[in-house]
């Protein structure tokens, strides 16, 4: 079974310039996340599909942050502009349908403003 | 979203020895899910226990779960060098802790 794609792995961008992240899922996964996960601490939760609905975009700064999931399957997390801050690894994962079961992982997309 | 958080932050042992980490949480739950993450395979799941659920086993762990607590135990038995790595639980919906990194001397 493939596991969850992501890319770029690395990305160097910066200050106010934009970026896009890309996830495939494992396939038939309906539920897909996005992290953010700064060195030294847990993963964030950014944003959860289910399908190409949102759940939960609680903590996602709506005002550079955008995600979308179109026809349930992949999903692009962008950032426009990109603040020094959010230099972090991107972490998308899915799992079969809500919190029930384990989330899979991507190895993530390591960000660098600069 | 709930987040849990993990005691200790730091924990080191020898080969063999056994490791345990526990997690606090705040409100209610469904599940709790713990996973390990280092720098070779990224965040993986080791165990789901559900909340009407008080032990789980898989082969060298085990994770307990008190409700009234609202506390989780996860112990590694015999640990291995390969068993380095950060150790989250989850208590919710993206609800991740800050983690205890646990090494593993040879």
């Amino acid at each position: 079974e493939a596991g969850v794609a992501q890319s770029p792995r690395y990305k160097i961008i910066e200050k106010r310039q934009s970026v896009a992240f890309w996830c495939n899922p494992i396939s038939g996964h309906a539920t897909l996340y996005w992290y953010q996960q700064i060195l030294g601490q847990g993963p964030k939760l950014l944003i959860q599909f289910q399908n190409n609905g949102v759940v939960d975009d609680s903590q996602l700064p709506k005002d550079r942050f955008s995600a979308e999931r179109l026809k349930g399957v992949d999903s692009t997390l962008k950032i426009q502009p990109a603040k020094l801050e959010d230099s972090a690894v991107y972490l998308c994962a899915s799992s079969l349908i809500g919190d029930a079961y384990e989330q899979y992982f991507g190895p993530g997309t390591r960000l660098t403003v600069t | 979203s709930q987040q849990g958080e993990e005691d200790p932050q730091a924990l080191s042992i020898q080969e063999g020895e056994n490791a345990t980490m526990n997690c606090s949480y705040k409100t209610s739950i469904n599940n709790l899910q713990w996973y390990r993450q280092n720098s070779g395979r990224g965040l993986v799941h080791l165990i789901l226990i559900r909340s009407n659920e008080r032990e789980k086993h898989s082969g060298r762990l085990r994770v307990t779960l008190d409700t009234s607590k609202k506390s989780s135990s996860l112990l590694i038995t015999a640990s291995r060098a390969a068993d380095t790595a950060s150790y989250f639980c989850a208590t919710g919906t993206g609800a991740f802790g800050t983690g205890t990194s646990l090494t593993v001397i040879p």
